[in-house]
């Protein structure tokens, strides 16, 4: 079955910290992969994707996130992180075929210590 | 551009009312989904449509029914509310039918079913 875990449900670092979070997925091919941000009380904003090519890609706010094939995992990092990166963090696949069905993760919520 | 609007932000209803949620988007986008967002669940895909008249099913469809007569609106109906569609909703659409491309979010709809 098609999913996407993000084990890491909380997770609490300090400011100028780094940071990791996992996402891992299971899917029949590579697809293409999101990383989305919510902010408290709003929508979801896109941070950064992968389609194919470099496996290191640049988002917005500093993230970047390495794409690695033989572990069907799309780890999202920042080298320190800020107060206002406190949000949940969401990993999601879009299909390269076939449905139009995008899958989420379940999510990982940062804290960020002062 | 106003984006991703979404009709009403906050809504309470009780058990067996029925309701639409509104949906509309201005940058021509072909794809708008439904999610509904529980705690430690994700987003979860409702239904999706891939164009005017064109509407499927998502993983968690029940409850809910959609219909899409112009590239703008996408209403999300609930014929009979119950408890269990008590969640955060969000709409989503996006520029093609690929899944290459980002989904862009509407601020959510917050329901309650008593």
């Amino acid at each position: 079955a098609q999913s996407v875990t993000q084990p890491d449900i909380h997770i609490t670092v300090s400011e100028g910290a780094s940071l990791e979070l996992r996402c891992n997925y299971s899917y029949g091919a590579t697809p293409y992969l999101f990383w989305y941000v919510q902010s408290p009380g709003q929508g979801l904003q896109l941070l950064l994707k992968y389609f194919s090519g470099d496996t290191l890609v640049q988002g917005i706010k500093g993230f970047e996130a390495e794409f690695k094939r033989s572990q069907s995992s799309f780890n999202l990092r920042k080298p320190s992180v800020h107060w206002s990166d406190a949000a949940e963090y969401f990993c999601a696949v879009g299909p390269r075929s076939g449905t139009y069905k995008y899958i989420f993760g379940t999510g990982t919520r940062l804290k960020v210590l002062a | 551009n106003a984006g991703v609007t979404q009709t009403p932000k906050f809504q309470v209803l009780k058990t067996g009312q029925s309701m639409t949620l509104q949906c509309a988007q201005d940058m021509n986008h072909e794809y708008m989904s439904w999610y509904r967002q529980d705690p430690g669940m994700g987003l979860r895909l409702i239904h999706y449509s891939v164009g005017a008249g064109i509407t499927d099913q998502g993983e968690v469809p029940n409850g809910y029914n959609v219909s899409r007569s112009t590239t703008e609106d996408f209403p999300l109906r609930l014929l009979s509310a119950a408890p269990s569609q008590t969640s955060v909703y969000f709409c989503a659409s996006s520029y093609r039918t690929s899944g290459s491309n980002e989904q862009y979010f509407g601020p959510g709809t917050r329901l309650t079913v008593t």
